[in-house]
């Protein structure tokens, strides 16, 4: 099985900080690399898919970029509605797997 | 509009059975692949199994063999048999929808309410 790798995996940040989770592959995926985002108590929520398309109706200040096995999932303007955990997922492979989640706090 | 509508969890004792149900609207789920997606109380998110357009399904090493994902093309709905209940198995299921528009699996963009399975004696 693939396994995938979060850092860090808490943080904690301000509203306008700029904030990158990290996510790392334990073999080659190619761009099979998607990341979601989590609200207490609700669903996820498909924010980045193929490593850097941003999945309609999400903002502009989530990005994407990566491929083989390193991944970045970048914010570039915290809002306050962006306090959440998110996780990466690869589907390069069954099972598929997720990363152990990153939970970002308000600081 | 798109919705997914789960039910069937509940408490179950240890070895138990329960079936979880998945009812779609607006969208047709054999023509789709579709998902289940687990998470332990206060855990991450694991994938369970899935079931391609085609009918070929797979599943996590953890419940190979104990649990089954079907559908009903006529009732438009979405199952997962879980038999040989185990007290790790106590999570919230999600049913989910692999994106139409995504190429490949893990792509999705419509979820289920969730609903809670607790294995306890």
């Amino acid at each position: 099985d693939i396994q995938m790798t979060q850092s860090p995996s808490s943080l904690s940040a301000s509203v306008g900080d700029r904030v990158t989770i990290t996510c790392r592959a334990s073999q080659s995926i190619s761009s099979y690399l998607n990341w979601y985002q989590q609200k207490p108590g609700k669903a996820p929520k498909l924010l980045i898919y193929a490593a850097s398309s941003l999945q309609s109706g999400v903002p502009s200040r989530f990005s994407g970029s990566g491929s083989g096995t390193d991944f970045t999932l970048t914010i570039s303007s915290l809002q306050p509605e962006d306090f959440a955990t998110y996780y990466c997922l690869q589907s390069y492979s069954t099972p598929i797997t997720f990363g152990q989640g990153t939970r970002l706090e308000i600081k | 509009e798109v919705q997914l509508v789960e039910s069937g969890g509940g408490l179950v004792q240890p070895g138990g059975s329960l079936r979880l149900s998945c009812a779609a609207s607006g969208f047709t789920v054999s023509s789709n692949y579709m998902s289940w997606v687990r998470q332990a109380p206060g855990k991450g998110l694991e994938w369970v199994s899935i079931i391609y357009s085609g009918g070929t399904t797979y599943y996590a090493d953890s419940v190979q063999g104990r649990f089954t994902i079907s559908r009903d093309n006529s009732k438009n709905t979405l199952y997962l048999q879980m038999n040989s209940l185990r007290v790790e198995d106590t999570a919230v299921y999600y049913c989910a929808r692999d994106s139409p528009y995504i190429t490949g699996t893990g792509g999705w963009d419509y979820w289920g309410q969730g609903t809670l399975v607790t294995v306890s004696s």
